[in-house]
């Protein structure tokens, strides 16, 4: 069955520091995957999606993920995170009838 | 820009009352799902319809129904509402046209309590 997992709960970095949030995926055939961020109070907002060609993709807010199928791995990362990302973020993969499938979610806190 | 539209952002009811919540969307898009979302568990689909007047069950439907019987607007209802069904819920849209490819749009959640 399809599924995605997001290893990581809870991440804290500081402003102005790398992140990589992690995402595995488990799908049968070419995955169609997506990164979603979610401010407190609001709904999903999409930031990038990958389904073919160049593996490493890039989104807004300066977002970009890398698609490794040897790992079934769609990580997302940011070179310089702003306090504005504290957010919580998503990992999905859409399944052959439409609808999708979600990760549990990794909660980003941002330290001055 | 897509915009799909939940009537209330925070709704109170009491446990046995029939709950409606309702969705809008503005882009002519055939699929349409409802999710509640709750810590650690991430999205979990409840029900999700192809077009007007289809619908599917997803994974936990149990005490749930929905109607969709224009094509942008697709309502949840809880039957009898219980304390467990207390949650974020969410609303997404979505084209058909380019396949699995076109991501999901959301509104912005109705967060309800049941007491």
């Amino acid at each position: 069955a399809q599924s995605v997992t997001q290893p990581d709960i809870h991440i804290t970095v500081s402003e102005g520091a790398s992140l990589e949030l992690r995402c595995n995926y488990s799908y049968g055939a070419t995955p169609y995957l997506f990164w979603y961020v979610q401010s407190p109070g609001q709904g999903l907002q999409l930031l990038l999606k990958y389904f073919s060609g160049d593996t490493l993709v890039q989104g807004i807010k300066g977002f970009e993920a890398e698609f490794k199928r040897s790992q079934s791995s769609f990580n997302l990362r940011k070179p310089s995170v702003h306090w504005s990302d504290a957010a919580e973020y998503f990992c999905a993969v859409s399944r052959w009838n439409n609808d999708m499938r979600f990760g549990a979610g990794t909660r980003l806190t941002v330290k001055p | 820009d897509v915009k799909v539209t939940q009537s209330s952002r925070y709704l109170v009811k009491r446990t046995g009352e029939k709950v409606f919540l309702e969705c809008v969307q503005d882009m002519d898009h055939e699929n349409m799902f409802w999710y509640r979302q709750d810590p650690g568990l991430g999205l979990r689909l409840i029900y999700f319809s192809y077009d007007v007047k289809m619908k599917e069950k997803g994974d936990i439907p149990e005490g749930y129904s929905v109607s969709r019987e224009k094509k942008e607007r697709f309502s949840l209802i809880l039957e009898s509402a219980s304390t467990n069904q207390t949650s974020m819920y969410l609303c997404a849209s979505k084209s058909v046209e380019g396949g699995l490819n076109q991501p999901q749009h959301f509104g912005d959640g109705t967060r309800l309590s049941i007491l």
